[in-house]
């Protein structure tokens, strides 16, 4: 079945540095890939979404390039601040009717001044 | 505008005792619906979808039930509350299925002692 790994459970950082964030996945279709953003008490909301293969997609300041070869779509972010403190889910849609997404295990961002 | 409204906001229940929680869609007709469990801190796990009234597929087996009685309206309930379904419980809505995006509403927290 489809798949989703997140290697980091924790990142820390300090406001004003790069970050990235791994996301691989494994799939029989064609993958369509999402990163999801979770504060603190609140509903997750949708920060990007692709399903091209090798184009970068922005909001907000991040960013992330599907790269079918590699399965991979991190998310990337050249500056963080104290606001980008959350919870980050990677999803993997299986692009049927059903609306099933397989979500990765998510990865805690906390930045500090 | 859409609004999706959860109830109760928390629960505190004993186990065994039995579960109702509600969901309400309004500014879109004939959503594609969903129940999310989530434990604290941990991933997202898709557990009921529904792509119309009176139709619900389970996707995982957690002693839960779902209904959709109305095309605006999602149930999610059980009979006996285990310690395990402690967790907080997201309802969700999408156009259609596929790749579209899925929208949570604000949760319901729900501790079994």
């Amino acid at each position: 079945g489809d798949s989703v790994t997140q290697t980091e459970g924790l990142v820390t950082l300090t406001k004003g540095l790069p970050v990235m964030l791994n996301c691989t996945y494994q799939t029989t279709y064609s993958p369509f890939l999402f990163w999801y953003v979770q504060h603190l008490n609140e509903a997750p909301k949708l920060l990007l979404k692709s399903s091209t293969d090798n184009k970068r997609t922005e909001h907000q300041g991040f960013y992330a390039t599907l790269h079918k070869s590699s399965s991979s779509f991190h998310l990337q972010k050249s500056s963080v601040q104290l606001s980008d403190s959350a919870l980050y889910f990677c999803a993997l849609s299986d692009q049927t009717n059903t609306g099933k997404l397989t979500f990765g295990d998510g990865t805690v961002l906390t930045v500090k001044p | 505008a859409q609004t999706i409204h959860q109830w109760p906001v928390a629960e505190i229940k004993a186990v065994g005792s039995p579960l109702s929680l509600g969901c309400t869609i309004k500014g879109k007709s004939s959503p594609n619906l969903y129940w999310y469990w989530q434990a604290t801190g941990g991933t997202l796990q898709q557990l009921f979808y529904s792509i119309t009234v009176g139709q619900v597929e389970s996707v995982v087996q957690l002693n839960l039930s779902a209904s959709r009685p109305k095309d605006d309206q999602f149930i999610l309930s059980t009979e006996k509350l285990l310690l395990s379904h402690s967790g907080f419980y997201l309802c969700a809505w999408s156009l259609d299925g596929g790749a579209d995006e899925q929208y949570f509403g604000p949760g319901t927290r729900l501790t079994v002692l």
